[in-house]
């Protein structure tokens, strides 16, 4: 049961230019919304991370963007860097169950 | 303050056996959860233990079980090996309060021939 949906499996973008990953969920108990990036050999990291009661959260290079009644996030990094080039996973959490997406490809070109 | 650690890193079994994979949590955490990672399919959820007792549990087979201890230490446990079960198995540690974000270990790879 796919609650969390990433449809691109990659992307790629040039140096210093904006990167915007998506992500779409099913289940409308679902009330914080959390993105990680992995690297290969390593465990996902946390990025960011926003609650449902916003629409936007920002760190430094990196925001969020929470659509609630489409069910729909993303994630904005501007400007891209080659260190972004990772695989990006989006989750949703409803208390202690959370779920992840399968993941976006990312890769940023110098 | 150390990470989360998997052991072991790699693991190579055949159909039919079993494994028992080990997780020792961010020191202080209690909740653990596991979860399945193959390439097209991200993470699936497995389950989420706090304090000893099974929190949430996914959609798998009864041949994936697991347990943690008063330490908070976690294992998981899979049965009866399949081809389908080769993948990296990660785990995640929290302090176990809702929605806050998991730290997770670098995972066990496991292949199943």
């Amino acid at each position: 049961d796919q609650q969390v949906k990433q449809n691109s499996p990659s992307l790629s973008v040039q140096e210093g230019r904006i990167s915007i990953l998506n992500c779409d969920y099913t289940n409308s108990m679902f009330d914080y919304f959390l993105w990680y990036k992995k690297y290969p050999a390593e465990g996902p990291t946390f990025l960011i991370s926003i609650s449902s009661i916003k629409d936007k959260n920002e760190d430094g290079r990196f925001t969020v963007f929470l659509n609630k009644s489409a069910k729909h996030l993303s994630l904005h990094i501007v400007p891209s860097q080659p260190g972004d080039s990772a695989v990006y996973f989006c989750a949703a959490s409803a208390n202690f169950d959370m779920r992840f997406g399968a993941g976006t490809r990312l890769t940023v070109k110098p | 303050k150390a990470g989360v650690t998997q052991t072991p890193r790699y693991l190579i079994k055949t159909r039919g056996q079993q494994v028992t994979l080990s997780c020792s949590p961010i020191s202080g955490h209690r909740s653990v959860s596991w979860y399945q990672q193959t390439p097209g399919q991200g993470l699936q959820f497995l389950f989420e233990y706090f304090s000893e007792t099974q929190r949430n549990k996914g959609n798998f087979p009864g041949r994936f079980s697991g347990r943690q201890f008063s330490n908070s230490r976690s294992e998981m446990n899979v049965s009866t090996l399949e081809l389908g079960d080769s993948a990296l198995y990660l785990c995640a540690s929290s302090s176990g309060t809702a929605n806050e974000k998991l730290f997770f270990g670098s995972g066990t790879q496991l292949s199943v021939l």
